[in-house]
């Protein structure tokens, strides 16, 4: 069966830290991944997407995540948080087409940075 | 954006009680989906549309219909409302079945509570 986890509730950082929002994946054939940040009382937006190709890919507002096919994670990432990062963050893998091709989304990372 | 909105954004309704709450999105983007989003579960596929009065069911279907009459608007009902629906539900969008050319695009969400 096809799943995402987000191991951490919760990500506390300070402001002007690295920051990693971690995200392991099981799926059958190529995974497609995805992360997406929901705002408070806002609808969820796209970050970013792995299909294919260098490991790291770069997203919107200074994100990237890092595939790793050995672990099977996918994690977010930033070199130095802003308090406006702080959101909550859903990881979702694309199910095989023979299986719909839906996303199906992680319980989410309620991500905290702190000045 | 897709432009999508969600009508209405809160609603206290009764156990036992039909209640409708509806998408609309200005993109002609072909597919729609409805989520609900609760804690510890992220976000849960309800039904989804693949163009005007083609829907199909997703992962947590029991208790809801949907119709789509126009490309522009997708319903969804709760047929007699319970305390277990009480939730967030999603309306989303895309322009393509493939989501990792085409990513989901989230109305800001309805807050349904069932008493």
């Amino acid at each position: 069966a096809q799943s995402v986890a987000q191991p951490e509730d919760q990500v506390n950082v300070a402001e002007g830290n690295p920051l990693t929002v971690k995200c392991t994946y099981s799926v059958s054939g190529n995974p497609y991944l995805f992360w997406y940040v929901q705002y408070p009382n806002r609808g969820l937006q796209f970050l970013l997407k792995y299909i294919t190709g260098d490991n790291l890919v770069k997203g919107s507002y200074g994100f990237e995540a890092e595939f790793n096919k050995s672990q099977t994670s996918f994690h977010l990432k930033k070199p130095s948080a802003l308090v406006s990062d702080s959101a909550l963050y859903f990881c979702a893998v694309r199910v095989p087409y023979n299986q719909g091709g839906k996303l199906i989304f992680g319980q989410g990372t309620e991500l905290s940075v702190k000045p | 954006d897709a432009g999508i909105t969600q009508s209405p954004r809160h609603k206290v309704t009764e156990t036992g009680t039909p209640v409708t709450l509806r998408c609309h999105q200005t993109e002609n983007h072909r597919y729609m989906y409805w989520y609900r989003q609760d804690p510890g579960h992220g976000l849960r596929l309800i039904h989804y549309s693949y163009g005007v009065k083609d829907t199909d069911k997703g992962e947590v279907s029991d208790g809801y219909s949907v119709s789509r009459s126009k490309t522009e608007d997708f319903l969804l009902t709760l047929e007699s409302a319970t305390s277990s629906q009480t939730s967030v539900y999603f309306c989303a969008s895309s322009r393509d079945r493939d989501l990792h050319h085409s990513p989901l695009h989230f109305g800001n969400g309805t807050r349904l509570t069932v008493t």
